[in-house]
């Protein structure tokens, strides 16, 4: 198994730009969810979803939209780009909804945003 | 409501001793908490949970935390420190009925002095 995947590994951008950062999992994973990381700051949730077709906001949804098409894949989708967007950005996995299962974490995508 | 308060942004320690991370959480549920350890440059991997039953849980690389519910205290124990397990420490808790997700501490980043 893989885990969880993320492309790309780093990405630098001007401020309006778009992007999509992708993450993907091959556990067969039913709960998928977006963080970002900023210093001193620990990991604020982006976007969740518990299932293809359904995702929700997290704590710091506004300039970041999803979509859960199939259960392997949840794409981050920056709409237009802003330097407080600069940060670093994991996709986490875990089996199902349940507060005790264990998330699972990619790599991360760091972001710049000039 | 939850939120973590992890004490000590930096800990410094000598080889082969003790190392201990604090971790205090705030909850109006039962809550399950987690430690995970992050690497330079790489995601985030899980060294431990409580969920419930025994208080005393037991992880990876000869780490342990317990659960203190009149504390509200998951602090984070190794009795010999390794030059190997110089990292950040991430105390997370899983209390959100709603969203089903981690909120994480800020962190503590743990050096090894040789």
């Amino acid at each position: 198994n893989a885990g969880v995947t993320q492309t790309p590994k780093f990405q630098v951008l001007k401020t309006g730009q778009s992007m999509t950062l992708q993450c993907a999992q091959d556990m067969n994973h039913e709960y998928m969810s977006w963080y970002r990381q900023d210093p001193g700051m620990g990991l604020r949730l982006i976007h969740y979803s518990v299932g293809a077709g359904i995702t929700d906001q997290g704590e710091v949804p506004n300039g970041y939209n999803v979509s859960r098409s199939t259960t392997e894949d949840f794409p981050l989708r920056l709409l237009s780009a802003a330097p407080s967007q600069t940060s670093v950005y994991f996709c986490a996995s875990k089996k199902g909804a349940a507060r005790t299962d264990t998330q699972y974490f990619g790599p991360g995508t760091r972001l710049t945003v000039l | 409501a939850q939120s973590v308060t992890q004490l000590g942004s930096h800990v410094s320690v000598s080889e082969g001793a003790l190392v201990l991370l604090r971790c205090n959480y705030s909850s109006s549920v039962p809550p399950y908490l987690f430690w995970y350890v992050q690497y330079p440059n790489q995601g985030l991997q899980l060294l431990l949970k409580y969920t419930t039953g025994a208080t005393l849980v037991k992880g990876i690389n000869g780490f342990e935390a317990e659960f203190k519910k009149s504390e509200t205290s998951f602090h984070l124990t190794k009795p010999s420190a390794h030059m190997s397990d110089a990292a950040e420490y991430f105390c997370a808790v899983s209390a959100d009925t709603g969203r089903r997700a981690l909120t994480f501490g800020s962190g503590t980043r743990l050096q090894v002095q040789p």
